[in-house]
């Protein structure tokens, strides 16, 4: 069974400074998708960035950033020039290639401060 | 737009009771979600569904039952609630199981069990 793995439960950035969050998943799959989802107070879940496992190019999205290292199985997520409205629970999400290995596994998540 | 809405956002129930969450979207995605947050424990799923119809169990189904009668609905029921069931639900749906396809999240129902 697939695994994600959050290894930073709280960290916090100075404003406009840049953060990363960790995450590491285990897997047997080749093909395979990688997300990250912002959970501000609301309590919305909000999609912030996605990668696709067959793509080498790491994906972007503004200020959002991945490092994708698929043979070690990293899942980084890079905010730069981050904002007060950045604080939130990030949560590190996989998805594998179809039927029950489809549906998305979330890591424990990274609860980020961002302090002015 | 509405997007998925659950209903209701809050409840509190005594232990024993029983409740049904309903979950409806407008998006006409085949699958739909029912997910739980606890806290350190990130979203674990309960039961989901591939399609009018058809329910599946996911990682934590125990204590709960779902219905899927109609493709924009699906509920989830608790036949006999416990204090172990308060926890925060979100329903979620998609176009369709794997690829890179965005699930979209509900607001969440907090429910408290005494």
């Amino acid at each position: 069974a697939q695994t994600v793995t959050q290894s930073q439960p709280e960290m916090s950035v100075q404003e406009a400074e840049t953060v990363t969050l960790s995450c590491t998943y285990d897997t047997s799959e080749n093909n395979y998708y990688l997300f990250w989802y912002k959970q501000p107070p609301s309590r919305q879940m909000i999609l912030v960035i996605r990668q696709e496992a067959y793509k080498q190019q790491n994906a972007t999205e503004n200020r959002f950033s991945v490092n994708f290292q698929k043979a070690a199985k990293s899942f980084s997520l890079k905010i730069s020039d981050s904002q007060l409205g950045d604080t939130a629970m990030y949560f590190c999400a996989f998805k594998g290639s179809g039927g029950s290995q489809g549906n998305l596994i979330f890591g424990k998540g990274t609860k980020l401060s961002v302090k002015p | 737009n509405a997007g998925v809405t659950q209903t209701p956002k809050f409840r509190v129930l005594k232990t024993g009771q029983s409740m049904t969450l309903l979950c409806a979207q407008d998006m006409n995605h085949e699958y739909m979600y029912w997910y739980r947050q606890d806290p350190g424990m990130g979203l674990r799923l309960i039961h989901y569904s591939v399609g009018e119809g058809t329910t599946a169990k996911g990682e934590v189904p125990d204590g709960y039952n779902v219905s899927r009668l109609k493709k924009q609905n699906f509920l989830l029921g608790l036949e006999s609630a416990a204090p172990s069931q308060t926890s925060v639900y979100f329903c979620a749906s998609s176009w369709r199981t794997g690829g890179n396809t965005e699930a979209f999240f509900g607001q969440g129902t907090r429910l408290t069990v005494v």
